[in-house]
């Protein structure tokens, strides 16, 4: 079954927190990826990973800072984010990012305020 | 890059009744088509997609038809149900590179 698990669910932090988003699949999947969703708009895309390997950075601003421990882990850090920082943050995974393996498995997200 | 462009952005049908949302595509190279359904605080759920060898395929009342020639595609639900209300988006890939890209959304409200 296809299953994305992201925590925590909510999280609200000053601008000169530091924070981690955490997100797990176990389907054995080698992509991953990070989106920001503000209401009312379609995901964009941040980051892509594939093969545990930075494959795509959007121009994110550095205060968001991606790692991928290994195929089954994905983090954001947060550092010193803006009020517009405040969105859904999704994770998604695929069994590759290219080719024919293509269909992104979306996890519940979290739902980011930044005071 | 891809553009991709989803029209109506709002939709209200009766139970019962059938509901389109159409998506333009503007690189010709993309090959890969999927459609997702967001409930309000919910993940956006896969639920329907296309690749570009095929200009049609359906799983029970829901059908995607893809045009390459014009490079449009169109999510047709039929037998709506209250159940179906939600935002749906439309996207586009080249499989040989590593971006999706969505959709503006389309916000169903189906009435009972």
């Amino acid at each position: 079954d296809t299953e994305v698990t992201q925590t925590p669910k909510h999280l609200v932090m000053g601008m000169t927190n530091k924070k981690s988003l955490k997100c797990e699949q176990h389907m054995g999947h080698r992509a991953m990826y990070w989106y920001k969703q503000k209401a009312k708009k379609p995901p964009e895309l941040m980051f892509v990973y594939s093969y545990e390997k930075l494959s795509i950075n959007e121009s994110v601003p550095s205060r968001f800072s991606p790692e991928c421990p290994n195929s089954s882990l994905l983090n954001l850090h947060l550092h010193a984010l803006q009020p517009e920082d405040s969105a859904l943050y999704l994770c998604a995974s695929s069994q590759d990012a290219q080719g024919l393996n293509l269909p992104q498995h979306f996890g519940d997200g979290t739902r980011l305020s930044i005071l | 890059g891809e553009n991709v462009e989803q029209h109506p952005s709002t939709l209200s049908v009766q139970e019962g009744d059938s509901a389109v949302i159409k998506c333009t595509y503007s690189d010709s190279a993309s090959n890969y088509f999927p459609w997702y359904k967001q409930e309000l605080g919910k993940r956006p759920q896969l639920i329907i997609d296309i690749r570009s060898n095929v200009g049609e395929k359906k799983d029970q009342r829901i059908a995607v038809t893809l045009n390459k020639t014009a490079k449009h595609f169109s999510l047709h639900i039929t037998e709506t149900q209250p159940e179906d209300s939600a935002v749906y988006f439309c996207a586009g890939q080249n499989t040989g590179f590593q971006k999706l890209v969505f959709g503006t959304g389309t916000r169903l409200l189906v009435s009972p």
